[in-house]
């Protein structure tokens, strides 16, 4: 059982370019989100998903687009990266939604630098 | 709207002594508490939540968490810390009836000392 999976684990990237930062968890679990973590700010929501085909903004989606086809894979594309996306992004997923005392699960990070 | 504060950023402590990290909260209805703990270059791990029921929750690790209702709070404490606590911890809230997602405070840095 590998939990949730992020890949790449690090990567830099040159101001404009676009990448995607992949997602993958094997619990069948229905809501999926993604995070950024910034030093002395805690973690802010990007965006979720309640399941297949259904997604949502959270507290910082500028920048950022989101689609969950699957229910085992929800990645996270910056569409022209600028240096304020340098952060660390975490994905994360829980069981289902509507409970909402859920444990959620996190991957174990991406370190993104946009120079 | 939902926030969280943990007061301090930073807490240094000698191993073996005891230690308090605060949270408070704010929200308009019932709500679901957590704390996580991240080490250096790791992801998130939950150590301790509230859903409802007994107000002291604890963890595997020693760790407990009392949730107070009129103070709006959910301080995490441990009688004895080891080295090997060092880590940031973070405090979320999740509303109930809400989609699940958490809203976390800004962390605090626990750092032990021999």
């Amino acid at each position: 059982n590998a939990g949730v999976t992020q890949t790449p684990k690090f990567q830099v990237l040159k101001t404009g370019q676009s990448m995607t930062l992949q997602c993958a968890q094997d619990m069948n679990h229905e809501y999926m989100s993604w995070y950024r973590q910034d030093p002395g700010m805690g973690l802010r929501l990007i965006h979720y998903s309640v399941g297949a085909g259904i997604t949502d903004q959270g507290e910082v989606p500028n920048g950022y687009n989101v689609s969950r086809s699957t229910t085992e894979d929800f990645p996270l594309r910056l569409l022209s990266a600028a240096p304020s996306q340098t952060s660390v992004y975490f994905c994360a997923s829980s069981y289902s939604t509507g409970s909402s005392g859920n444990t959620i699960y996190f991957g174990e990070g991406s370190w993104l630098t946009v120079v | 709207a939902q926030s969280v504060t943990q007061l301090d950023s930073q807490v240094p402590v000698f191993e073996e002594a005891p230690v308090e990290l605060r949270c408070n909260y704010s929200s308009s209805v019932s709500v679901y508490l957590f704390w996580y703990v991240q080490y250096p270059n790791q992801g998130l791990q939950l150590l301790l939540k509230y859903l409802s029921g007994s107000t002291l929750v604890e963890s595997i690790n020693g760790f407990e968490a009392e949730f107070n209702k009129s103070q709006t709070s959910f301080h995490l404490r441990k009688p004895s810390v080891h080295i090997s606590d060092t880590a940031e911890y973070f405090c979320a809230v999740s509303e109930g009836g809400s989609q699940g997602n958490l809203i976390f405070g800004k962390g605090t840095k626990l750092s032990v000392k021999p």
